[in-house]
């Protein structure tokens, strides 16, 4: 039961690339989330998941995209990267909603 | 406005010390959930404890103890014999059934227990 997977680790792009972001659970949970973490901003959610095939927007959705398509993955694209984007990003899962979130151990994304 | 309010930015104590971590939260809701994460040097994010707006009985787990305190909006956490081990970052979150479940974070409190 590995829990929680994310990669990659670590990755630099420049300004206007785009790439993707992979986050995989193994334990059947219904929600996913992503969050950004930014000094002293704490975690803002960025899109979240209630289940395969149904995705929506949180707080700071602008420049990232989300599908759901099974279960068990949730990847999160950034479509055109900009330094603003910098951050270190979270995936998460639950059971369901309003349950506690088991966190992947983060991608450091940096932007140049 | 910032639904979750931890005030205290950076907290240092001696090692044995007790400490208390402040939470506070604004929501309308009144079915609502309250968490604690902690996030140690490693970088990774660890659920502490979840509890939910019926239920305002303090919970103790060995060195740990929460108190929630529905008529201040306050969810305090306190460590008991602070160790070396308990240096982290330690973030509240609120989530309202209104909203969807969505998870709102504090900012977070650095925790440094000095030896």
């Amino acid at each position: 039961n590995a829990g929680v997977t994310q990669t990659p680790k670590f990755q630099v792009l420049k300004t206007g690339q785009s790439m993707t972001l992979q986050c995989a659970q193994d334990m059947n949970h219904e929600y996913m989330s992503w969050y950004r973490q930014d000094p002293g901003m704490g975690l803002r959610l960025i899109h979240y998941s209630v289940g395969a095939g149904i995705t929506d927007q949180g707080e700071v959705p602008n420049g990232y995209n989300v599908s759901r398509s099974t279960t068990e993955d949730f990847p999160l694209r950034l479509l055109s990267a900009a330094p603003s984007q910098t951050s270190v990003y979270f995936c998460a899962s639950s059971y369901a909603r309003a349950y506690e979130q088991y966190f992947g151990p983060g991608t450091r994304l940096t932007v140049t | 406005a910032q639904k979750v309010t931890q005030a205290q930015t950076e907290i240092s104590v001696v090692e044995k010390e007790d400490v208390t971590l402040d939470c506070v939260y604004e929501t309308r809701d009144t079915t609502y959930y309250l968490f604690w994460y902690k996030q140690p040097p490693s970088g990774e994010l660890v659920f502490l404890i979840r509890r939910n707006s019926f239920d305002e009985q303090n919970e103790i787990s060995g060195r740990y103890s929460w108190n929630f305190q529905k008529s201040t909006s306050s969810f305090n956490f306190t460590i008991t014999a602070s160790q070396v081990v308990d240096s982290a970052v330690y973030f509240c979150a609120l989530s309202e059934r209104n909203t969807g479940n969505q998870f709102y974070f504090g900012t977070g409190t650095s925790l440094t227990v000095i030896p």
